[in-house]
């Protein structure tokens, strides 16, 4: 079944490390994203891409980075500069005009 | 500027009793509108959408929802709730171009037994 997979589930940060979420699609959509969702907070774009080897900054890019080689993946890194990382991370993806697919999420902790 | 507002955070209805979840949006033309169901710990499951013409849209779960361009809003309702349905509810808007989608801050609905 075609579908969004985010791993890991969990994750969990030292202080002062960088870390990496993985979003892989198969649904050969060409656009993905990435949210940041916290309590009452609803969903926060941190970055996303239209086709491969190009992205943009969402409304909260600060301490985040991506990257986007290949179509079916889009990772995002959390570094150190993002002083507040604990929260639910989505990745999404959609193809023209149609709505958007998400992944299960990985949640991410500071130890 | 594009905006999305979900007025209630918590509601709580009794199984079997209607249900309807507010939502309203801010944009210049017509949107295209959303919304998604998120269980705890899971990513967001599209309900139902709105692109054009019948302002009454059904959608999975038993759930319709009804445009109302004058009063821009996107209210999702169900006849009868069942108690699977407890989980979050996210109205979302995107612009013609599909580029970036606005979310609201979500719902959150309880249901009694």
């Amino acid at each position: 079944d075609g579908g969004i997979t985010q791993s890991p589930k969990y994750l969990f940060r030292k202080e002062g490390q960088n870390v990496t979420l993985s979003c892989e699609q198969n649904l050969n959509h060409d656009a993905m994203y990435w949210y940041r969702q916290d309590p009452g907070q609803g969903l926060r774009l941190i970055y996303y891409s239209q086709i491969v080897n190009d992205f943009q900054k969402g409304d909260i890019a600060e301490g985040y980075s991506v990257s986007r080689e290949k179509k079916e993946s889009f990772p995002l890194t959390v570094t150190s500069a993002q002083k507040n990382p604990t929260a639910f991370y989505l990745c999404a993806s959609r193809t023209d005009n149609q709505p958007q697919h998400f992944g299960d999420g990985t949640r991410l902790s500071i130890l | 500027a594009q905006s999305v507002t979900q007025p209630d955070i918590h509601i709580t209805v009794s199984e079997g009793a209607s249900l309807e979840l507010r939502c309203n949006y801010s944009y210049g033309a017509t949107p295209y509108l959303f919304w998604y169901v998120q269980s705890p710990g899971q990513g967001l499951q599209l309900l139902l959408k709105y692109f054009s013409g019948d302002t009454l849209v059904q959608g999975i779960k038993g759930f319709e929802a009804e445009f109302k361009r004058s009063q821009s809003s996107f209210n999702l309702r169900k006849p009868s709730v069942h108690w699977s349905d407890a989980a979050e509810y996210f109205c979302a808007v995107a612009p013609m171009d599909f580029n970036k989608f606005y979310f609201g801050s979500g719902t959150k609905l309880n249901v009694k037994p």
